[in-house]
């Protein structure tokens, strides 16, 4: 089945320790986006891409970065993560337009 | 800045009744409106989408109005059921990004 994969489930990190998300698709979407969702509040948009194009949320912090290398692939790097970056994260993929996202089951990230 | 409201409280009701979710938004002229399952754990899952020049959509047990004057949108389920119960969530859009609301938790009791 098509479907959007996210590694790991559950990760913890030290404070401070770079850490790398990883999310794959299978749907060949063009858009990929990466969200952070805190307990009980709206997911918020990082950053998503267009095909290669790049597009950062105004208010996402230096400490976040992406990569996009081929359709397939996007990663999420959190260069020097502290305990406030302790969050379930999220990707998910669509066709570029009004369509419905299909996200992934989410990645865990705990801070130590 | 844009604002979308869900009732942060918990809605509580007996299976085969009507849950009537609320989503209200200030600041923001969406092009469509989005809604979304979501399981504790796990990712949203895409249900329905409603764009502005549209007043209704249904599919199933779900229907959703979109009133862009009263800047709302109601999410309808008919003949609810205790599989119905999970988180939704409300997302507005502009050209290809989703600004998602908080949710509303549903439980439905046998």
């Amino acid at each position: 089945d098509a479907m959007v994969i996210q590694n790991p489930r559950y990760q913890v990190t030290q404070f401070g320790k770079p850490v790398t998300l990883s999310c794959s698709q299978t749907l060949n979407h063009n858009v990929m986006y990466w969200y952070q969702q805190k307990s009980s509040q709206a997911p918020k948009l990082l950053f998503h891409y267009y095909d290669k194009d790049f597009n950062n949320e105004a208010d996402t912090p230096d400490n976040f970065q992406s990569r996009r290398p081929n359709t397939s692939f996007c990663f999420l790097d959190i260069r020097s993560p502290g305990l406030g970056d302790a969050a379930m994260y999220l990707c998910a993929t669509s066709l570029q337009g009004d369509y419905g996202y299909t996200f992934g089951s989410g990645t865990r990230l705990t801070v130590v | 800045s844009q604002k979308i409201e869900q009732n942060s409280e918990a809605l509580n009701i007996q299976e085969g009744k009507t849950a009537t979710l609320t989503c209200n938004y200030t600041n923001y002229s969406p092009a469509y409106l989005q809604w979304y399952r979501q399981d504790p754990g796990r990712g949203p899952v895409f249900l329905l989408l409603i764009r502005e020049n549209e007043k209704e959509k249904r599919k199933e047990r779900l229907k959703v109005t979109f009133d862009t004057t009263l800047k709302q949108s109601l999410f309808h389920i008919t003949a609810s059921q205790p599989a119905d119960s999970a988180t939704y969530l409300c997302a507005l859009g502009d050209t290809d990004k989703l600004i998602f609301g908080t949710g509303t938790r549903l439980q439905v009791f046998p």
